[in-house]
Protein backbone atom coordinates (compact mmCIF):
# COMPACT_ATOMS: atom_id res chain seq x y z
CA UNK A 1 0.00 0.00 0.00
CA UNK A 2 1.07 3.54 -0.20
CA UNK A 3 3.78 4.64 2.18
CA UNK A 4 3.63 7.47 4.98
CA UNK A 5 3.04 11.04 4.20
CA UNK A 6 4.41 11.39 0.51
CA UNK A 7 4.42 14.42 0.31
CA UNK A 8 6.83 17.09 1.55
CA UNK A 9 4.70 20.09 2.20
CA UNK A 10 6.06 22.78 3.90
CA UNK A 11 4.78 24.88 6.99
CA UNK A 12 6.12 28.63 7.24
CA UNK A 13 5.19 30.33 10.84
CA UNK A 14 5.92 33.16 13.15
CA UNK A 15 8.15 32.89 15.99
CA UNK A 16 5.33 32.31 19.18
CA UNK A 17 3.00 30.56 17.03
CA UNK A 18 1.49 27.22 17.43
CA UNK A 19 2.41 24.44 14.56
CA UNK A 20 0.23 21.76 13.65
CA UNK A 21 2.18 18.83 11.24
CA UNK A 22 0.14 16.45 10.48
CA UNK A 23 1.26 13.08 8.71
CA UNK A 24 -0.68 10.18 7.13
CA UNK A 25 0.01 6.46 8.11
CA UNK A 26 -0.79 3.40 6.36
CA UNK A 27 -1.40 0.37 8.43
CA UNK A 28 -4.48 0.20 10.03
CA UNK A 29 -2.69 -2.22 12.55
CA UNK A 30 0.21 -0.23 13.65
CA UNK A 31 0.31 0.08 17.34
CA UNK A 32 2.89 2.46 17.64
CA UNK A 33 4.31 6.24 16.31
CA UNK A 34 6.82 8.02 16.63
CA UNK A 35 7.69 11.99 15.55
CA UNK A 36 11.11 12.72 14.70
CA UNK A 37 12.62 15.64 13.56
CA UNK A 38 15.72 16.34 11.38
CA UNK A 39 17.94 19.09 10.90
CA UNK A 40 19.90 19.91 7.83
CA UNK A 41 22.96 17.83 7.76
CA UNK A 42 21.92 15.59 11.01
CA UNK A 43 20.27 12.10 12.16
CA UNK A 44 16.61 12.20 13.07
CA UNK A 45 15.79 13.07 16.79
CA UNK A 46 13.18 11.47 18.70
CA UNK A 47 10.39 14.11 19.64
CA UNK A 48 7.17 11.84 21.14
CA UNK A 49 5.63 9.04 20.47
CA UNK A 50 2.19 7.50 21.38
CA UNK A 51 0.56 3.69 20.92
CA UNK A 52 -2.31 2.90 19.43
CA UNK A 53 -4.24 2.81 23.04
CA UNK A 54 -3.98 6.05 23.06
CA UNK A 55 -5.61 9.14 21.50
CA UNK A 56 -2.94 12.23 22.92
CA UNK A 57 0.34 12.74 24.76
CA UNK A 58 1.68 15.63 25.84
CA UNK A 59 5.42 16.44 26.28
CA UNK A 60 7.24 19.48 26.37
CA UNK A 61 5.94 21.84 23.92
CA UNK A 62 5.05 19.07 21.63
CA UNK A 63 1.10 17.22 21.70
CA UNK A 64 0.34 14.44 19.92
CA UNK A 65 -2.91 13.68 18.42
CA UNK A 66 -3.52 9.99 16.79
CA UNK A 67 -6.66 9.87 14.75
CA UNK A 68 -7.11 5.90 14.22
CA UNK A 69 -10.44 5.71 12.47
CA UNK A 70 -8.70 7.98 9.61
CA UNK A 71 -5.06 6.98 10.43
CA UNK A 72 -4.00 10.49 11.10
CA UNK A 73 -1.56 11.47 13.45
CA UNK A 74 -0.76 15.05 14.06
CA UNK A 75 2.52 17.05 16.15
CA UNK A 76 1.38 20.06 17.48
CA UNK A 77 3.96 22.60 18.88
CA UNK A 78 3.43 25.16 20.86
CA UNK A 79 5.30 28.97 20.70
CA UNK A 80 7.73 27.55 17.84
CA UNK A 81 10.86 28.93 18.28
CA UNK A 82 13.48 29.20 15.17
CA UNK A 83 15.54 26.38 16.91
CA UNK A 84 12.36 24.39 15.63
CA UNK A 85 12.78 24.85 11.97
CA UNK A 86 13.54 21.22 10.91
CA UNK A 87 11.78 18.82 8.76
CA UNK A 88 9.90 16.61 10.74
CA UNK A 89 8.77 13.18 10.44
CA UNK A 90 6.49 10.40 11.49
CA UNK A 91 7.04 6.50 11.86
CA UNK A 92 4.77 3.94 12.33
CA UNK A 93 5.52 0.51 13.53
CA UNK A 94 3.50 -2.58 13.07
CA UNK A 95 1.66 -4.32 16.02
CA UNK A 96 3.60 -5.62 18.80
CA UNK A 97 5.45 -9.35 19.48
CA UNK A 98 6.71 -8.81 15.77
CA UNK A 99 8.92 -7.06 13.56
CA UNK A 100 10.04 -3.55 15.02
CA UNK A 101 10.71 -1.97 11.67
CA UNK A 102 9.15 1.37 10.89
CA UNK A 103 7.75 2.99 7.84
CA UNK A 104 9.06 6.40 7.87
CA UNK A 105 7.13 9.47 5.97
CA UNK A 106 8.67 11.98 3.66
CA UNK A 107 8.29 14.98 6.42
CA UNK A 108 7.09 18.20 6.47
CA UNK A 109 9.56 21.27 6.41
CA UNK A 110 8.72 23.57 9.37
CA UNK A 111 10.19 27.22 8.55
CA UNK A 112 10.02 29.67 11.80
CA UNK A 113 10.44 33.44 10.88
CA UNK A 114 11.59 35.37 13.92
CA UNK B 1 25.20 12.56 27.10
CA UNK B 2 26.05 9.18 24.85
CA UNK B 3 25.18 9.19 21.52
CA UNK B 4 25.80 7.66 18.16
CA UNK B 5 28.97 8.05 16.50
CA UNK B 6 29.54 7.99 12.83
CA UNK B 7 32.73 8.01 10.09
CA UNK B 8 33.15 8.77 8.04
CA UNK B 9 30.87 12.12 7.83
CA UNK B 10 31.21 11.72 4.34
CA UNK B 11 32.71 9.06 1.80
CA UNK B 12 33.15 9.75 -1.82
CA UNK B 13 33.74 6.55 -3.77
CA UNK B 14 34.00 4.83 -7.41
CA UNK B 15 31.06 2.68 -9.05
CA UNK B 16 32.21 -0.90 -8.44
CA UNK B 17 34.34 -0.17 -5.08
CA UNK B 18 33.59 -1.82 -1.62
CA UNK B 19 33.22 0.75 1.24
CA UNK B 20 32.55 0.34 4.80
CA UNK B 21 30.28 2.84 7.11
CA UNK B 22 31.24 2.74 10.76
CA UNK B 23 29.37 3.55 14.04
CA UNK B 24 29.97 3.43 17.49
CA UNK B 25 26.88 2.62 19.47
CA UNK B 26 25.87 3.31 22.69
CA UNK B 27 27.61 1.63 25.01
CA UNK B 28 24.69 -0.32 27.19
CA UNK B 29 22.51 -0.60 24.25
CA UNK B 30 22.01 -3.93 22.95
CA UNK B 31 19.54 -3.35 19.41
CA UNK B 32 21.56 -1.86 16.40
CA UNK B 33 20.02 -0.55 12.90
CA UNK B 34 21.50 0.82 9.54
CA UNK B 35 19.04 2.98 7.89
CA UNK B 36 19.30 5.16 4.59
CA UNK B 37 17.57 8.27 2.72
CA UNK B 38 18.29 9.22 -0.28
CA UNK B 39 18.51 13.45 -1.28
CA UNK B 40 15.02 14.34 -0.48
CA UNK B 41 13.65 11.03 -0.10
CA UNK B 42 12.23 8.54 3.39
CA UNK B 43 14.66 7.33 5.59
CA UNK B 44 14.23 3.88 5.16
CA UNK B 45 14.87 0.56 7.02
CA UNK B 46 17.86 -1.57 6.00
CA UNK B 47 18.75 -3.81 8.47
CA UNK B 48 18.47 -4.62 12.63
CA UNK B 49 21.12 -6.57 14.34
CA UNK B 50 20.96 -8.23 18.32
CA UNK B 51 22.70 -10.70 19.26
CA UNK B 52 25.39 -10.91 16.98
CA UNK B 53 23.15 -11.63 14.03
CA UNK B 54 20.78 -10.14 11.92
CA UNK B 55 16.99 -9.48 13.56
CA UNK B 56 15.31 -8.09 10.26
CA UNK B 57 16.28 -6.83 6.60
CA UNK B 58 14.32 -5.52 4.24
CA UNK B 59 14.08 -5.97 0.69
CA UNK B 60 16.81 -3.28 0.01
CA UNK B 61 19.55 -5.05 2.42
CA UNK B 62 20.48 -7.91 -0.53
CA UNK B 63 24.04 -9.72 -1.07
CA UNK B 64 25.64 -6.64 -1.40
CA UNK B 65 25.00 -5.43 1.66
CA UNK B 66 26.51 -6.96 5.08
CA UNK B 67 27.07 -6.17 8.64
CA UNK B 68 29.27 -6.70 11.30
CA UNK B 69 29.85 -6.15 14.97
CA UNK B 70 33.72 -6.75 14.95
CA UNK B 71 34.31 -6.22 18.54
CA UNK B 72 32.30 -4.74 21.28
CA UNK B 73 31.70 -1.08 20.25
CA UNK B 74 31.77 -0.98 16.41
CA UNK B 75 28.64 -1.99 14.12
CA UNK B 76 30.04 -1.81 10.44
CA UNK B 77 27.90 -1.86 7.17
CA UNK B 78 29.75 -2.75 4.17
CA UNK B 79 28.77 -2.32 0.72
CA UNK B 80 30.27 -4.22 -1.64
CA UNK B 81 30.83 -3.47 -5.54
CA UNK B 82 29.18 -0.08 -5.17
CA UNK B 83 26.30 1.55 -7.39
CA UNK B 84 25.52 4.96 -8.46
CA UNK B 85 21.81 4.63 -6.81
CA UNK B 86 23.52 3.59 -3.52
CA UNK B 87 24.59 7.40 -3.14
CA UNK B 88 22.84 8.53 0.42
CA UNK B 89 22.68 9.38 3.95
CA UNK B 90 23.03 5.97 5.72
CA UNK B 91 22.12 6.55 9.78
CA UNK B 92 23.40 4.01 12.12
CA UNK B 93 20.66 3.85 15.54
CA UNK B 94 20.58 2.22 18.47
CA UNK B 95 18.47 1.19 21.24
CA UNK B 96 18.26 -0.58 24.62
CA UNK B 97 15.57 -3.28 24.94
CA UNK B 98 11.77 -3.36 24.03
CA UNK B 99 10.06 -0.65 22.42
CA UNK B 100 12.60 1.89 23.53
CA UNK B 101 13.22 5.18 21.50
CA UNK B 102 16.09 4.30 19.19
CA UNK B 103 18.88 7.04 18.72
CA UNK B 104 20.15 7.71 15.80
CA UNK B 105 23.91 9.05 14.69
CA UNK B 106 24.14 12.25 12.62
CA UNK B 107 24.87 9.58 9.47
CA UNK B 108 27.42 9.44 6.69
CA UNK B 109 27.09 10.96 3.36
CA UNK B 110 28.31 8.32 0.51
CA UNK B 111 28.46 9.55 -2.71
CA UNK B 112 29.19 7.03 -6.13
CA UNK B 113 30.80 8.58 -8.84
Amino acid sequence: GESVGLHLPTLSVQEGDNSIINCAYSNSASDYFIWYKQESGKGPQFIIDIRSNMDKRQGQRVTVLLNKTVKHLSLQIAATQPGDSAVYFCAEFPPGGGSYIPTFGRGTSLIVHP
Amino acid sequence: EPEVTQTPSHQVTQMGQEVILRCVPISNHLYFYWYRQILGQKVEFLVSFYNNEISEKSEIFDDQFSVERPDGSNFTLKIRSTKLEDSAMYFCASKTSGRSEQYFGPGTRLTVT
